[in-house]
């Protein structure tokens, strides 16, 4: 599994509320990786990351912001939870590098629910 | 605007036969691209690659087609076991630095039958 670990797995808040989550990863990748999975949709990107403070924005980014202020640690913070953030969130780690030989592998994911 | 698509959301076959799984794309710019396998309460999980320098790659049972001029690529498992049974999601990047910006597909649902 990489040695990637998302925490919490599970969550439910409420609209409005701030919300972070976490990757946690044991082998001091570089490349980090947030996506959500929704019916329909797959999996999209929202922020990756090339290095410690080094984040960007992906696909689906608006209402998310991100930090990464050690190798090891990516975390994932919804300011203000709105019912559409209702979704699962993967994190994913590029074990080699950026390359054709290095795919993605991801975390089991945290299912966030907000009513 | 779907840049990828996957336009079976499910897939049912018999234990021992061979499951095709279909993708198409619209972004030129892709040339690599990817087959992940997900389970249900576990992350995607990866199966195997093609960069637009092949048309086919094989790993075990498995082997990816792609068809450049059709922007199309499809899985084969040979033969399909009931272990199989996932969903499917192909995906694709446009190399370089973008290796990890992998854009999906919708999945689909494969059932693998005893």
């Amino acid at each position: 599994d990489a040695g990637i670990t998302q925490s919490p797995r599970h969550k439910v808040t409420e609209t409005g509320t701030p919300v972070t989550l976490r990757c946690h990863q044991t082998e001091n990748h570089r490349y980090m990786y947030w996506y959500r999975q929704d019916p329909g949709h797959g999996l999209r990107l929202i922020h990756y990351s090339y290095g410690v403070k080094d984040t960007d924005k992906g696909e689906v980014s608006d209402g998310y912001s991100v930090s990464r202020s050690k190798t090891e640690d990516f975390l994932l913070t919804l300011e203000s939870a709105t019912s559409s953030q209702t979704s699962v969130y993967f994190c994913a780690i590029s074990v080699g590098g950026l390359s054709s030989n290095s795919p993605l592998h991801f975390g089991n994911g945290t299912r966030l629910t907000v009513t | 605007d779907q840049q990828v698509k996957q336009n079976s959301p499910s897939l049912s076959v018999q234990e021992g036969r061979i499951s095709i799984l279909n993708c198409d794309y619209t972004n030129s710019m892709f040339d690599y691209f990817l087959w992940y396998k997900k389970y249900p309460a576990e992350g995607p999980t990866f199966l195997i690659s093609i960069s637009s320098i092949k048309d086919k790659n094989e790993d075990g049972r498995f082997t990816v087609f792609l068809n450049k001029s059709a922007k199309h690529l499809s899985l084969h498992i040979v033969p399909s076991q009931p272990g199989d049974s996932a969903v499917y999601f192909c995906a694709a990047s446009a190399g370089g630095t973008s290796y990890g910006k992998l854009t999906f597909g919708q999945g689909t649902i494969l059932t693998v039958h005893p």
